[in-house]
């Protein structure tokens, strides 16, 4: 069974703080990661995708990814009451089940002003 | 200009009815999915059709019924509904496989009483 693995939280952070994402997968030969986020009853959207190793920076978010240690992450810098949601990490696993997402439990975040 | 929308957006039935939940996406996508998300807000792949071809069914009891009339529209039938359906049911797309964007639409809050 592959899977992915998130803190579920709630994360507080107090508003300007950086807030750290973390999340860890099953399967070594995965390719392609990312961070959705959903605010409470709406739906998810995303924030950043993610192929290779190392950062990728996008506005106040980085994504960092690290295939030898199965795991990537989401910093949100400059953190804003707006950011408060539930964010999901999602992973593109290889092989027969490669069509399809296997999201996380999710982390909720909460921004405190 | 709604990308992604779903019918209805609220369900309330008794136990053993059978219900539809309609999803269509405007743009221009081959691939579409449902995903059903529990009261703990975990987020699970049911079904992927690529060009209205049955890509993924993810071990979903027989009375999850998917039908893809063409590539834009992707509707999910459900028969003898259960207390265990209640959930909310999102539809998504995507242009290609799930390693691209994939875009939510705005979820059917489904209630079995």
């Amino acid at each position: 069974q592959k899977e992915v693995e998130q803190n579920s939280g709630p994360l507080s952070v107090p508003e300007g703080a950086i807030a750290s994402l973390n999340c860890t997968y099953s399967d070594r030969g995965s390719q392609s990661f990312f961070w959705y986020r959903q605010y409470s009853g709406k739906s998810p959207e995303l924030i950043m995708s993610i192929y290779s190793n190392g950062d990728k920076e996008d506005g106040r978010f980085t994504a960092q990814l690290n295939k030898a240690s199965q795991y990537v992450s989401l910093l949100i810098r400059d953190s804003q009451p707006s950011d408060s949601a539930t964010y999901l990490c999602a992973v593109n696993f290889s092989g027969g089940s490669n069509y399809k997402l296997t999201f996380g439990k999710g982390t909720l975040l909460t921004v405190n002003p | 200009d709604t990308a992604v929308s779903q019918t209805p957006k609220y369900l309330v039935t008794q136990m053993g009815n059978d219900k539809s939940i309609k999803c269509e996406q405007n743009l221009g996508h081959d691939t579409m999915y449902w995903y059903k998300q529990d009261s703990k807000k975990f987020l699970k792949i049911m079904f992927s059709y690529n060009n209205k071809e049955l890509i993924i069914n993810e071990t979903v009891p027989n009375r999850f019924s998917p039908k893809s009339p063409d590539k834009a529209h992707l509707n999910l039938h459900i028969n003898s509904l259960e207390l265990g359906d209640s959930a909310v049911y999102f539809c998504a797309s995507s242009q290609g496989g799930p390693a691209d964007t994939q875009y939510f639409g705005p979820g059917t809050r489904l209630t079995v009483l």
